[in-house]
């Protein structure tokens, strides 16, 4: 298992531009999620999926779009980049709805700088 | 949504075992209590999740307090691998809650040789 792999791992961006963020995951997970942490901080939820074709906003959506059209994959679409998005961004997933098994698998982390 | 609140940082001697505390008064009956830790540079690494009992697996221990308002994450002796940033967090696995956590700053925990 490959486990949830992220690319690319760095990213240089200008103000304004777009770009889109790749997700994949090999372990047959219903729920992914994207995060975001900035320096010294604790990460804050971005955008989730519990499933191929549904997603819901977390904490902090504004700016960023995903959409869910397989299981394996859960991109995320940053519109206009702006430099308050220069973080390190964190794709997971896990089981869903199980107790048991719940744990999230994080990928690499991309890093992304926009100037 | 519920919160946790850890201390900013802690320090252990090599070898020694680590208590690593969470307060998460605001707790719903649906909530998980996980515990991840972050090595510099890397993803966030699953540690170890409880609901009500205390559970025991490689890499740690949790002990949930019996009203589970608190936790405690047990490591049983310290390597100089374990220094990392520590978070506890909540995951309610409802349909309504979705699955949702959120993490705090964490608990930097510092191993001396």
């Amino acid at each position: 298992n490959a486990g949830v792999t992220q690319t690319p791992k760095f990213q240089v961006l200008k103000t304004g531009q777009s770009m889109t963020l790749q997700c994949a995951q090999d372990m047959n997970h219903e729920y992914m999620s994207w995060y975001r942490q900035d320096p010294g901080m604790g990460l804050r939820l971005i955008h989730y999926s519990v499933g191929a074709g549904i997603t819901d906003q977390g904490e902090v959506p504004n700016g960023y779009n995903v959409s869910r059209s397989t299981t394996e994959d859960f991109p995320l679409r940053l519109l206009s980049a702006a430099p308050s998005q220069t973080s390190v961004y964190f794709c997971a997933s896990s089981y869903f709805p199980s107790g048991r098994y719940n744990e999230q698998f994080f990928g690499p982390g991309t890093r992304l700088t926009v100037l | 949504d519920a919160k946790t609140t850890q201390p900013n940082s802690m320090e252990s001697n090599e070898e020694e075992p680590v208590h690593l505390p969470c307060n998460h008064s605001t707790i719903s009956g649906t909530d998980y209590i996980h515990w991840y830790r972050q090595l510099p540079s890397q993803g966030p690494e699953y540690v170890i999740h409880g609901l009500t009992s205390n559970v025991n697996n490689r890499m740690a221990s949790l002990a949930i307090a019996e009203d589970r308002k608190s936790s405690t994450l047990i490591l049983h002796r310290a390597t100089l691998r374990d220094a990392a940033v520590y978070y506890c967090i909540l995951r309610d696995l409802t349909l309504t809650n979705a699955g949702k956590s959120t993490f705090g700053d964490g608990t930097t925990l510092t191993v001396k040789p």
